[in-house]
């Protein structure tokens, strides 16, 4: 069954960095993902889609800071010099056969 | 730019119907995938049903098959879902999202939601 797994919270401080993890269930450990940003009472946001290789293609307008890598099942998105901004829910998406997944979605604060 | 628009959202009595449309605009609308995907405020988003290109190939949930139907209209750039025998669990906003290919794949775009409640 394919599953995505998020930490429920992640913080960290102003100006310092955060890395998000979400993980395939056994046996997808080479599917890739996307990952969202949802802005406290706004719809979701493309960030990028992040590939088993680790390879990462962003949206549009998404800033540098934001960038994606993988090791084996896990897939992260690390966040560099958070601003008040970034505080959000950031969910991974994937998709199968005749299927698409959400993850649970983790809620970031900025400390 | 990419744009997509939804309509259709309001309050319906359980076991009542609802067609939802979202309006695409700023990309060859016929090349891509599309899905539908609702969230119940305060909670995480819950795919709901996709579509191929072509519109031949579709896909739900199991909480919504058998009474939700997705289709498209290419000459339109228009996705609809009816949304029949709703029950109150499927109250929620319901956003339409861009996939990144022709056929199932990652979402790349949203818009920003239609409110669909279920109450008597």
């Amino acid at each position: 069954q394919l599953v995505l797994t998020q930490s429920p919270s992640a913080s960290a401080s102003l100006g310092a960095s955060v890395k998000l993890t979400c993980t395939l269930s056994s046996g997808h450990s080479s599917y890739a993902i996307t990952w969202h940003q949802q802005q406290p009472e706004k719809g979701p946001r493309y960030l990028m889609e992040v590939n088993s290789d680790g390879r990462h293609n962003k949206g549009d307008g998404i800033p540098d800071r934001f960038s994606g890598s993988s090791s084996g099942a896990e897939r992260y998105l690390t966040v560099s010099s958070l601003q008040a901004e970034d505080e959000a829910d950031y969910y991974c998406q994937t998709w199968g056969t005749g299927i698409v997944v959400f993850g649970g979605g983790t809620k970031l604060t900025v400390l | 730019e990419v744009r997509l628009l939804e309509s259709g959202g309001g309050l319906v009595q359980p076991g009542g119907s609802l067609r939802l449309s979202c309006a695409a605009s700023g990309f060859t609308f016929s090349s891509y995938a599309m899905n539908w995907v609702r969230q119940v405020p305060g909670k995480g988003l819950e795919w709901v049903s996709s579509l191929s290109g072509s519109g031949i190939s579709t896909y739900y949930a199991d909480s919504v098959k058998g009474r939700f139907a997705i289709s498209r209209d290419n000459s339109k750039n228009t996705l609809y879902l009816q949304m029949n025998s709703l029950r109150g669990e499927d109250t929620a906003l319901y956003y339409c999202a861009k996939g990144e290919a022709y056929d199932q794949s990652g979402v790349d775009r949203w818009g920003q939601g239609t409110l669909v409640t279920v109450s008597s």
